[in-house]
C-alpha cells in the first residue's frame, strides 16, 4: 500500500495567515492526490482533486499543488470556517490511503 | 441534490456483526460506486472498499477481507456494509461515500454521508 505522510500533525495560526501543509507520498502517485477537510463530528468534505483542481463551491484561498510524491495544500488567508483538520489522499491505487491529517488549530 | 442518509449508531458485543445501510438520493444510485471509509475515534481515515451498484461487483482492502460484505439494493437505491467477528478496534465512525464524477481516475469519495458510529463493546 501506498503511504501518505502529512506534516505538520497540528499547526497554530492566526485569521489572515498563510498557511501550507505537505504531504508525502511513499511512491509517485503523478498527480492523483486529493484533500479533504473535516470539521469535529462531521464527515470529510471533498476540497481539491488532482493536485490543484478545486470541488465546486470551494473558496479560492484554496490551493494545491505538487507531483510525483511531495504534495501542497495552502489557504492564503485563513478564515474562521478554515480551523479543521486536514487530509490528504492517493487516487492512484488501491488500496486508497489517507495521511494521518493535520489540525489546523487557532492561535 | 445528492443526499446519502445512513442507519443509526449501533452497539455490538465483541464477535457479532453489524450492518449499515446508506440510502442515496439526488442522482442515479446505479451510475457510481459506493465507498466505505471508517474513522475510529480521534483517528484518521481508512478506506475499507467499494461496490459498483450497478453490477453489484466489490473491491475491499485486504485488511477487510473475509471480514467485510458490501451489497446493494438498486430498487431503495440503498448500500449495505456489513463487518463481520468484530472487535474492540472496530469501533469507529463508518462513512460511505459517492465516487465523483468528472474526475480523471478512480476513489475519489465526493459525497459523504452523516457517518454511523459504531461500538464494540462486552
Amino acid at each position: 500500500d501506498i503511504q501518505m505522510t502529512q506534516s505538520p500533525s497540528s499547526l497554530s495560526a492566526s485569521v489572515g495567515d498563510r498557511v501550507t501543509i505537505t504531504c508525502r507520498a511513499s511512491q509517485s502517485i503523478s498527480s492523483y492526490l486529493n484533500w479533504f477537510q473535516q470539521k469535529p463530528g462531521k464527515a470529510p468534505k471533498f476540497l481539491i482533486y488532482g493536485v490543484s483542481s478545486l470541488q465546486s463551491g470551494v473558496p479560492s484561498r484554496f490551493s494545491g499543488s505538487g507531483s510525483g510524491t511531495d504534495f501542497t495544500l495552502t489557504i492564503s488567508s485563513l478564515q474562521p470556517e478554515d480551523f479543521a483538520t486536514y487530509y490528504c489522499q492517493q487516487s492512484y491505487s488501491a488500496p486508497p490511503t489517507f495521511g494521518q491529517g493535520t489540525k489546523l488549530e487557532i492561535k | 441534490q445528492v443526499q446519502l442518509v445512513q442507519s443509526g449508531a449501533e452497539v455490538k458485543k465483541p464477535g457479532a456483526s453489524v450492518k449499515v445501510s446508506c440510502k442515496a438520493s439526488g442522482y442515479t444510485f446505479t451510475g457510481y460506486y459506493m465507498h466505505w471509509v471508517r474513522q475510529a475515534p480521534g483517528q484518521g481515515l481508512e478506506w475499507m472498499g467499494w461496490i459498483n451498484p450497478n453490477s453489484g461487483g466489490t473491491n475491499c482492502a485486504q485488511k477487510f477481507q473475509g471480514r467485510v460484505s458490501m451489497t446493494r439494493d438498486t430498487s431503495i437505491s440503498t448500500a449495505y456494509m456489513e463487518l463481520s467477528s468484530l472487535r474492540s478496534d472496530d469501533t469507529a465512525v463508518y462513512y460511505c461515500a459517492r465516487e465523483g464524477s468528472g474526475i480523471s481516475g478512480y476513489y475519489n469519495p465526493l459525497y459523504w454521508g452523516q457517518g454511523t458510529l459504531v461500538t464494540v463493546s462486552s
